[in-house]
């Protein structure tokens, strides 16, 4: 069974600054998809990023990107020049290709950023 | 473009009442699924439709049940509540491929 695992419940960053969310991730798969997705106090969850594992090279949205390490089963999330409006929860995401069409979540990081 | 609406936004029920939930996905949208989010078990999937079927399911009791109707629109019923069952319940579309899915802003459980 696949596994996703985000090991930091609650983060801080002051803003304007980097930060870096970790997810390592349990799959035999070999093709299979990852997101991270971010649920602000809205409730609503955004597609902040989506990786392809057959891709090699990082997917990049503005000032999000990330550091996808295949071997390491390891899909991080860079967030730049934090702003205050990206506080949120933020959640990583697999999805396989073998047509089950359902996402394993982490439990989700609490990312606040500091004037 | 509109978005995925979920409509309640807010409901309570008492325990052994049954519940509703309705989601409209985004136009064109063929698949829609249902998740459940508490705090101590976090997004858990309950099933996925596509074109009126039900293409996956996750591992929740026989009370929890769903269906889509020939619009895309599908609804999620909950019978015989358990307090339990109080959460955030998240309904997603997608065009039916693998690239992501939209979420809407979710029914906020209640149970009494």
């Amino acid at each position: 069974a696949q596994t996703v695992t985000q090991s930091q419940p609650e983060m801080s960053v002051q803003e304007a600054e980097t930060v870096t969310l970790s997810c390592t991730y349990d799959t035999s798969e070999s093709n299979y998809y990852l997101f991270w997705y971010k649920q602000p106090p809205s409730r609503q969850m955004i597609l902040v990023i989506r990786q392809e594992a057959y891709k090699q090279q990082n997917a990049t949205e503005n000032r999000f990107s990330v550091n996808f390490q295949k071997a390491a089963k390891s899909f991080s999330l860079k967030i730049s020049d934090s702003q205050l409006g990206d506080t949120a929860m933020y959640f990583c995401a697999f999805m396989t290709t073998s047509g089950t069409y359902k996402y394993i979540f982490g439990t989700g990081t609490r990312l606040k950023v500091l004037a | 473009k509109a978005g995925v609406t979920q409509t309640p936004r807010y409901l309570i029920k008492t325990r052994g009442q049954q519940v509703t939930l309705s989601c409209s996905p985004i136009s064109g949208h063929r698949s829609v699924s249902w998740y459940q989010q508490t705090p101590g078990q976090g997004l858990q999937f309950l099933f996925e439709y596509f074109s009126e079927t039900q293409r996956n399911k996750g591992n929740f009791p026989g009370r929890f049940s769903g269906r889509q109707f020939s619009n895309s629109r599908s609804e999620m019923n909950v019978s015989t509540l358990e307090l339990g069952d109080s959460a955030l319940y998240l309904c997603a579309s997608s065009p039916g491929n693998d690239y992501g899915y939209t979420f809407g802003s979710g029914t906020r459980l209640t149970v009494v």
